[in-house]
């Protein structure tokens, strides 16, 4: 079992939809969890970061984490064909480094 | 806002080439990273550096592998003699001192490319 999965799409929704991409993980060791954001052949972007289970909203984004479950997911509300891109979560334990998804690709259509 | 940056933005080689990655932390970080990503992969860890030393490494970082922090801004990463499969993005990020926050900010990567 791979110690983090992430379906990797892609995801094709109409411009407005609400998406939900998810991540899955083994190592039940890990506590900071993190969503970026990629455009094509640039650097991963922070999104969102969080330590603890539970939901944690910034604007039209939410993430969401149960830990009991070791899933993780980012909810998009309102989706514009600029958050075409593709997703990584990424995640890891006390003095640890990250361990990254494969990520989704993500396409809004107008 | 602070950002990290990295030159050059791609770098063509020769296969037994030596290249050197640059990378500009953000000002006040103090935690450096190198990441790799090859075309269609996920995004690997390969080398955490902190107080002038690497502070872990991954399988991936061997003896091809060097970093340097050689003056108080620049953090650079060298491929000693290239190979093939060393063809991929490679992403420096940084992050700050603040306790409990491990948010590392990457910069837009160098894309190596091995011929």
């Amino acid at each position: 079992q791979k110690e983090v999965e992430q379906d990797p799409g892609p995801l094709s929704v109409p411009e407005g939809a609400i998406v939900s991409l998810n991540c899955t993980y083994s190592n039940s060791a890990f506590q900071y969890f993190m969503w970026y954001r990629q455009y094509s052949r640039k650097g991963p972007e922070l999104l969102m970061y969080t330590y603890s289970s539970g939901n944690k909203e910034d604007g039209r984004f939410t993430a969401q984490v149960d830990k009991s479950s070791k899933y993780i997911s980012l909810f998009i509300r309102d989706s514009q064909p600029s958050d075409s891109a593709t997703y990584l979560c990424a995640m890891k334990g006390y003095g640890q480094n990250f361990v990254f998804g494969p990520g989704t690709r993500l396409s809004v259509l107008p | 806002e602070p950002e990290v940056t990295q030159t050059p933005s791609h770098q063509v080689t020769q296969m037994g080439q030596e290249v050197i990655l640059r990378c500009v932390p953000i000002s006040n970080h103090l935690y450096f990273y190198w990441y790799r990503q090859i075309l269609g992969q996920k995004v690997e860890f390969l080398v955490s550096f902190y107080n002038n030393e690497i502070s872990e490494k991954s399988e991936i970082f061997d003896d091809q592998f060097s970093v340097e922090r050689p003056d108080g801004s620049n953090f650079t990463l060298k491929i000693r003699s290239t190979k093939l499969e060393d063809s991929a993005m490679y992403f420096c990020a940084s992050r700050g001192a603040v306790m409990g926050d491990d948010t590392q900010y990457f910069g837009p990567g160098t894309r190596l490319t091995v011929l």
